[in-house]
């Protein structure tokens, strides 16, 4: 299995443009997780799935954040518009099922809004 | 407050030597507490997870333990190698996910 796969992989863009994160969950897994680490507030949890549907959202910073999963091999994870506190590594997991099975980490993106 | 502690911040260690990652939480209810190892540049990989019920599990060279009363788990790395060299980071389960800062750990020759 190619495991959890991420594009890009790094990605520079300007203050005020849209941003779109992708992510591909291991075949099989039911639940997929969106995180952001930064150095500051080290790794968050912004959002997850299951089954395709948005279960918990709280994570979600603000309304310029938004994620979605429209089958069960894709989801994404848009900005917009972004700003320069939006750099992160974004990470995308999947498990099998649910918050507490153990999550495989997808290797992330890199974003810098400049 | 984090309700997730860890310490040390940073280790140094020299290969072949032992050392011990400390976790603390006060979150309430638990369902589970993991350790994940995060090399520089790439996604966790979890190491152990561990259920209240469980008092140490071990994967290798890494063994968990959970102490649920004190609320105190901790990670011990036996014989390490420089490719130990990595950030280690709590995360507890209880109803939401808590997730400790992360010990960077380096392994030197």
């Amino acid at each position: 299995d190619a495991g959890v796969i991420q594009s890009p992989r790094h990605e520079v863009t300007e203050m005020g443009q849209e941003v779109t994160l992708r992510c591909k969950p291991i075949s099989g897994h039911n639940s997929l997780f969106w995180y952001r680490q930064t150095m500051m507030r080290g790794l968050e949890l912004l959002i997850y799935f299951n089954n395709n549907v948005p279960i918990d959202d709280s994570g979600m910073p603000e309304d310029r954040f938004s994620a979605k999963m429209p089958n069960a091999s894709f989801s994404t994870l848009k900005i917009q518009p972004s700003e320069p506190r939006d750099s992160a590594v974004y990470f995308c997991a999947s498990s099998l099922e649910g918050l507490y099975n153990e999550q495989f980490f997808g290797p992330g993106t890199r974003l810098t809004v400049l | 407050k984090n309700q997730v502690e860890q310490s040390p911040q940073s280790l140094i260690i020299l290969e072949g030597k032992n050392c011990t990652l400390q976790c603390n939480y006060t979150v309430s209810p638990f369902s589970n507490l993991r350790w994940y190892k995060q090399d520089t540049g790439r996604g966790p990989v979890s190491l152990t997870i561990m259920t209240f019920s469980e008092n140490t599990k071990s994967n290798g060279r890494y063994t968990a333990t959970l102490d649920a009363d004190t609320k105190q788990s901790s990670l011990h790395i036996t014989a390490s190698q420089l490719s130990d060299s990595a950030s280690y980071i709590c995360v507890v389960s209880a109803g939401d996910m808590r997730f400790g800062a992360g010990t960077r750990l380096t392994v030197k020759p």
